[in-house]
């Protein structure tokens, strides 16, 4: 399967320790996005890659959350000392660059539970 | 912030009856994109509407970009129960950004 993997597709912790969740994009596409999702609510943006370079971070990032693309290919998204409001659905996607087709294509999410 | 209205937030229909969900910016966007979320799945691309006024069908849904490019329509004929899902618009609004501004989504059920 080609398409946009993430892991792990769920992940239980206690409140206060850290997290860090894995996004292979489609390998032809340099942009990368992460997103997070709560029952009953759209995607939020979290933020964006264009090859290596972070280009947009949501001014509701907290600075416990820090995503890495190193190598333009796959991305983390850490979160350090959780709380339970940080419990969602992550999600990763990733596209072509603009000017060509911008279709997101989506992984199938990791679900945080903090407890 | 810039921010996107979807309405309604829910719809129940019989099967057979159309459909449809609106989404509005009060800013003009570059572009506009709708996707299907089913139930425990992911986001899935529909289509993309970039020009003023445009209309894009793909068999029984159709897309609408309104002439001010501030608002967009999905209006589905005829639902099937394979239509189920929640639909969101995803909203543009600087053709040099990638992010993209979702909104809260309509979710569809139909009753066969």
């Amino acid at each position: 399967d080609t398409g946009v993997s993430q892991d792990p597709r769920h992940k239980i912790t206690k409140r206060g320790q850290n997290v860090t969740f894995r996004c292979d994009p489609i390998s032809e596409h340099n942009r990368l996005y992460w997103y997070r999702q709560t029952l009953g609510q759209g995607p939020e943006f979290l933020t964006y890659f264009q090859n290596e370079a972070q280009l947009e971070k949501s001014r509701l990032l907290s600075d416990r959350f820090s995503a890495e693309r190193p190598k333009g290919s796959f991305s983390t998204l850490e979160i350090q000392r959780t709380e339970q409001g940080d419990s969602a659905m992550y999600l990763c996607a990733s596209s072509l660059p603009l000017g060509q087709n911008t279709e997101a294509f989506f992984g199938q999410g990791t679900r945080l539970t903090v407890v | 912030g810039q921010q996107v209205m979807q309405i309604p937030q829910y719809q129940h229909v019989q099967e057979g009856e159309d459909f449809t969900t609106y989404c509005n910016s009060s800013t003009t966007l570059s572009n506009i994109q709708w996707y299907k979320q089913r139930p425990g799945g992911h986001p899935v691309f529909l289509i993309q509407l970039v020009k003023s006024g445009e209309v894009k069908k793909q068999k029984r849904l159709t897309f609408q970009f309104g002439e001010a490019k501030k608002n967009s329509s999905l209006h589905i004929t005829a639902t099937q129960t394979t239509d189920v899902g929640t639909y969101f618009c995803a909203a543009h609004h600087n053709t040099n950004a990638g992010k993209s501004t979702f909104g809260d989504g309509t979710t569809l059920t139909v009753k066969p």
